[in-house]
């Protein structure tokens, strides 16, 4: 079946500290990859997505390339900022629009 | 821009009691869908609908009941709430021939 694999937090880094997210999957077919991003008090919003293999989605700073031959998606930052602080869910969809979640990630960015 | 409304934002309950979580979008999406978040086990679709008149069960589905009477609204139901249904509740919607679901600020609820 599908399922989404994502390193467990917490996560705290301090401010212009470098962000790796690690995060594999399993899925029959060829499935569209996501990183949501849920900021406190919030519900999730997209972060990024990527929707065939060598893709790259990228959005605030953040990246993160679907690499098919290791079935993963790690969500990268070269900076991060303390607005940064949230939780951070990889998901994936399926050919027929169903999704599947990550447990999450929660990051700290301290000052 | 409302997109994606859900009341009540937090809500207690006794056991045994029952409510109804709303949901409500405006763009007009065909799909929508309720989740439930909790610690170290991410987000679980409970129901599902592709358009009025059509829900379908998720991987959790027992002890909810949903209805999809029009377009905008997919209510979640607890008919007799348990303890182990504390959690934070998610409604979303998107178009059905698109991957990109959009979410609602969440009710986050507790059963004594």
């Amino acid at each position: 079946g599908n399922s989404v694999t994502q390193m467990e937090g917490p996560v705290t880094l301090s401010e212009e500290a470098f962000l790796t997210i690690n995060c594999t999957y399993t899925a029959t077919g060829y499935p569209s990859l996501f990183w949501y991003v849920q900021y406190p008090g919030e519900g999730l919003q997209l972060l990024l997505k990527a929707t065939k293999a060598d893709d790259k989605g990228s959005n605030k700073g953040f990246e993160a390339t679907y690499r098919k031959e290791t079935t993963s998606f790690h969500l990268e930052k070269g900076s991060v900022q303390v607005s940064d602080s949230a939780v951070y869910f990889c998901a994936l969809s399926d050919t027929g629009n169903q999704f599947y979640f990550g447990t999450g990630t929660s990051l700290t960015v301290i000052p | 821009n409302a997109g994606v409304t859900q009341t009540p934002k937090f809500q207690v309950l006794k056991t045994g009691q029952s409510m109804t979580l709303q949901c409500a979008q405006d763009m007009n999406h065909e799909y929508m869908s309720w989740y439930r978040q909790d610690p170290g086990m991410g987000l679980r679709l409970i129901h599902y609908s592709v358009g009025a008149g059509i829900t379908d069960q998720g991987e959790v589905p027992n002890g909810y009941n949903v209805s999809r009477s029009t377009t905008e609204d997919f209510p979640l139901r607890l008919l007799s709430a348990a303890p182990s249904q504390t959690s934070v509740y998610f409604c979303a919607s998107r178009q059905t021939s698109k991957n990109i679901q959009y979410f609602g600020a969440g009710t986050r609820l507790s059963v004594l």
